[in-house]
């Protein structure tokens, strides 16, 4: 099975900086890559996904993700922190054979200080 | 369309009680799953359905059991209610296909007394 680490429970950034959320993945293998965004009490939006065609990713809201192979990482950046920015983030991996099955990370919480 | 839907919204319950969690898409899509939301621990996989008439269990099914009803709906059932069952449960589906992603509902709250 794949396994899915996001290296930072909780991240602390001030209003206007960037913004670096760790993601690595267990294979070598390249999977399908998401990021999913949870604000509090809500359900689960996408943020951005890997489809092979390029690997750097962009997404809504100014965010962008690099797939690193050699790396196994999928790190999730955006420029400029906005408070909005606040939430749950969630990496997601598909299964190494099976692209129907996925493994959550464990989630980071982003808290923007103004 | 309205998406991923789910019911109930809340639900209390007694252990030993039972109850079915139900989920409903308008997308046509294929896939369908049920999670899990615990604090710390992302979303687990208790059972999915890569295509109606299939059904197979994910990470922790203990405890649940599920029905793919037709294409568009897929439930949930508590057969036995345990403390330990308190979650926040979710619903997705998924087109067929590789790096299609997972449309989530508004989750349901269940707790567990």
């Amino acid at each position: 099975a794949q396994s899915v680490t996001q290296l930072d429970s909780h991240v602390s950034v001030s209003e206007g900086t960037p913004v670096l959320l760790r993601c690595n993945y267990s294979s070598s293998y390249s999977p399908s890559l998401f990021w999913y965004v949870q604000h509090p009490n809500k359900g689960l939006q996408l943020l951005l996904k890997y489809t092979s065609a390029a690997t750097l990713v962009k997404g809504i809201n100014g965010f962008e993700a690099e797939f690193k192979k050699s790396e196994t990482s999928f790190h999730l950046t955006k420029p400029s922190a906005h408070m909005s920015d606040a939430a749950e983030y969630f990496c997601v991996v598909s299964d190494l054979y099976n692209f129907n099955k996925f493994y959550f990370g464990s989630g980071t919480k982003l808290n923007v200080k103004p | 369309n309205a998406g991923v839907t789910q019911t109930p919204k809340f639900q209390v319950l007694k252990t030993g009680q039972s109850m079915t969690l139900q989920c409903a898409q308008d997308m046509n899509h294929n896939s369908m799953y049920w999670y899990r939301q615990d604090p710390g621990m992302g979303l687990r996989l208790i059972y999915y359905s890569a295509s109606e008439g299939t059904t197979d269990k994910g990470e922790v099914p203990n405890g649940y059991n599920v029905s793919r009803l037709n294409k568009r709906e897929f439930s949930l059932r508590l057969e036995s209610a345990a403390p330990s069952q308190t979650s926040v449960y979710f619903c997705a589906s998924k087109l067929a296909g590789s790096y299609n992603e997972q449309f989530f509902g508004p989750g349901t709250r269940l707790t567990v007394l």
